[in-house]
């Protein structure tokens, strides 16, 4: 089944523990992105990359990194968590860019005490 | 500031009627997608409208875009209790790869 997989569902930590969020997509997919959902504000753009080895900045990309190491991967690491940095993220692929539609995974919840 | 915005923000219908939710954006586009998203899970996408289509149906969606006055229109018709979601409409900037989203509007059909 065609899919973008995301782990964990649910994380809660404390502030400044590293933690990464894996996504992976079996669909061969060249983009890949980052995305972060909070209340009235719609979901923003972390990260993306073009392909393997190719990321850029989205708009909100302070205190996340990402890397694109393989096609099929792309976690999103927080170096230092802060509480700032509870939502509930989301990361999407799609085969190439904006012209085709973007495949969402099922979000993660973190929560940074 | 956000690039596409969601009108209204929240929208409760009776099973059958239509359904009209309405996207405002500020610049130019190449194109306008628009997405569901059931309580808190993975967005699905539904439909994309280029900048120069003016018109475009799926089933019982129908999707307007007018690039003069920047806004795009989802319309859902003979909604169904499945129908209960929020709505997103997603654009880009001239830069096929970054993506906005709205706030989206939540849309509940009473059975």
């Amino acid at each position: 089944e065609a899919q973008v997989t995301q782990n964990p569902r649910y994380l809660i930590t404390v502030t400044g523990k590293k933690l990464t969020v894996t996504c992976s997509q079996n669909m061969n997919h060249e983009y890949m992105s980052w995305y972060r959902q909070d209340p009235g504000l719609g979901l923003r753009q972390i990260y993306y990359s073009m392909n393997v080895e190719v990321t850029d900045k989205g708009d909100v990309p302070e205190g996340y990194k990402v890397s694109r190491k393989e096609k099929r991967n792309f976690p999103l690491i927080l170096e230092s968590p802060s509480p700032n940095q509870t939502s509930l993220y989301f990361c999407a692929s799609s085969f190439s860019s904006f012209n085709e539609k973007l495949f969402f995974g099922s979000g993660t919840q973190l929560s940074v005490l | 500031s956000q690039q596409g915005e969601e009108d209204p923000q929240a929208l409760s219908i009776q099973e059958g009627e239509n359904a009209t939710m309405n996207c405002s954006y500020k610049t130019s586009i190449n194109n306008l997608q628009w997405y569901r998203q059931n309580s808190g899970r993975g967005l699905v996408h539904l439909i994309l409208i280029r900048s120069n289509e003016r018109e475009k149906h799926s089933g019982r969606l129908r999707v307007t875009l007018d690039t003069s006055k920047k806004s795009s229109s989802l319309l859902i018709t003979a909604s169904r209790a499945a129908d209960t979601a929020s709505y997103f409409c997603a654009t880009d900037v001239g830069n096929f790869n970054k993506f906005y989203f709205g706030s989206g509007t939540k849309l509940n059909v009473k059975p």
